[in-house]
């Protein structure tokens, strides 16, 4: 079964930093652009960024409200891809999903395998 | 503020047809880019239900269909189940802000 999970939430303090990780199983992960999205408590998803296959260069992309604290990677051999988030903020305070890039043609990109989401809370 | 535009709640009884509609502008969905659709219940993972503005995924059943007209979309839902009390969201392509963008969701309650 395709399937995505993911991991690596939990307290931090504003201004340190996080990594989640997204674990693929089930399909061909090094031949899939994977994604990044929120979700803050009492608010819609939000997409955080992506990244391409290693075929694409690894190259990514970000929303503009990540502003260079966030970066995304991934680990073809693991199947896995990460989120590293610095300088957190207590408005990044959201659950983070990951999911499957369905289609990366700008004009029409969806996501199309999500996991279940890791909660990140940025407090002191 | 989100790009995308939806009523925040619609509802309907078991059997009855209801549509959720998403606004856009010139810089999304009035571009030409494609309006995608997503089932959510809070604390599961998200389900992508419809792409590419009417095709639906493997599984998911014909009561589900969309459509797409200039700066709008629409998501229809025929013969209402309990089981389709959710979230939905509509997501599509802005090119002014170079990402992918969502509406902030319809919550929808079956009577």
């Amino acid at each position: 079964e395709d399937q995505v999970v993911e991991s690596g939430g939990g307290l931090v303090q504003p201004g340190r930093s996080l990594r989640l990780s997204c674990t693929a199983s089930g399909f061909s992960f090094g031949d899939s652009a994977m994604s990044w999205f929120r979700q803050a408590p009492g608010k819609g998803l939000e997409w955080v960024g992506l990244i391409r296959s290693r075929d694409y260069g690894e190259t990514t992309e970000y929303a503009a409200f990540v502003k260079g604290r966030f970066t995304i990677s991934r680990d073809d051999f693991k199947s896995v891809a990460y989120l590293q988030m610095n300088s957190l903020k207590t408005e990044d305070t959201a659950v983070y999903y990951c999911s499957r890039v369905g289609s990366d043609m700008v004009a029409t990109r969806w996501f199309d395998l999500w996991g279940r989401g890791t909660l990140v809370t940025a407090s002191s | 503020q989100s790009v995308l535009t939806q009523p925040p709640s619609v509802s309907g009884a078991p059997g009855q047809r209801v549509t959720i509609s998403c606004t856009g502008s010139s810089s999304n969905i009035g571009d030409g880019y494609d309006v995608h659709w997503y089932q959510h219940l809070p604390g599961t993972a998200p389900k992508l239900l419809m792409y590419a503005n009417s095709k639906r995924p493997s599984g998911v059943p014909d009561r589900f269909s969309g459509s797409k007209s200039g700066t709008s979309a629409s998501l229809a839902i025929t013969g209402l189940q309990a089981e389709d009390e959710a979230d939905y969201y509509c997501q599509s392509y802005d090119n002014s802000l170079s990402g992918s963008v969502f509406g902030a969701g319809t919550k929808l309650t079956v009577l």
